[in-house]
């Protein structure tokens, strides 16, 4: 079992452009969150796919937008970058109730320039 | 509000020195609460969870309700326990991680 996998591993974007990264969950899992990681700091929740529909949100502008297929992988969409956005963007999958803890990737690192 | 703290940015402790990692978290319900650990060039991975009250690589976590704390302890530091560990609270309202930011272990040989 891959675990959850994350593509790409590193991504560089121009201010204002738009950018996809994407994320296959663990086999037998169902449900996928993604985070925003801002170095020093702890993984911020920006919000999880279930049934292909957003679950929860955390507070996070519109530009960030997700999707989830029905094979469970997952895509995070930002738009109109801002060099804020610059950080390591984690997937995390789970079972629907995340009580038994979350699988992550390894995350793709996204720098704006 | 909902809130992980981790009032350490960077602990370092001798190698076989007993070793304390605070969690206090704030939550009007009955949260679920974690450890993840981050090992260099690795990515993050669950370590315990409270429910299941187990011992992992020899640490602990206590879950205090009355001060709202779930440090993570072990007994005699290794050196390859030296990672970053992010604490971490699971509602069970909506089911979504809030992390702390994170202690730096360091190990001291």
């Amino acid at each position: 079992d891959a675990g959850v996998t994350q593509s790409p591993t590193h991504l560089i974007k121009t201010r204002g452009q738009q950018v996809t990264l994407r994320c296959s969950p663990k086999s037998g899992h169902d449900t996928v969150s993604w985070y925003q990681q801002a170095l020093g700091q702890g993984p911020q929740f920006i919000f999880q796919y279930y049934e292909e529909e957003e679950r929860q949100r955390g507070n996070f502008p519109d530009r960030f937008s997700g999707h989830q297929f029905p094979n469970y992988s997952s895509e995070l969409n930002v738009n109109a970058l801002l060099l804020g956005d610059s950080a390591l963007y984690l997937c995390a999958s789970s079972q629907p109730v995340g009580l038994y803890g979350y699988t992550f990737g390894s995350g793709t690192r996204l720098t704006v320039v | 509000a909902q809130r992980v703290t981790q009032p350490e940015k960077l602990l370092s402790v001798f190698k076989g020195a007993p070793v304390e990692l605070k969690c206090n978290y704030s939550y009007s319900g009955s949260p679920e609460l974690f450890w993840y650990v981050q090992y260099s060039r690795q990515r993050l991975q669950l370590l315990l969870r409270h429910i299941s009250r187990e011992s992992i690589k020899g640490f602990t976590a206590d879950l205090n309700k009355g001060e709202t704390s779930f440090h993570l302890k072990k007994p005699f530091a290794q050196e390859e326990d030296s990672a970053m560990y992010y604490c971490a609270l699971v509602s069970n309202r909506d089911d979504k991680i809030i992390f702390g930011k994170g202690t730096r272990l360091h190990i001291l040989p």
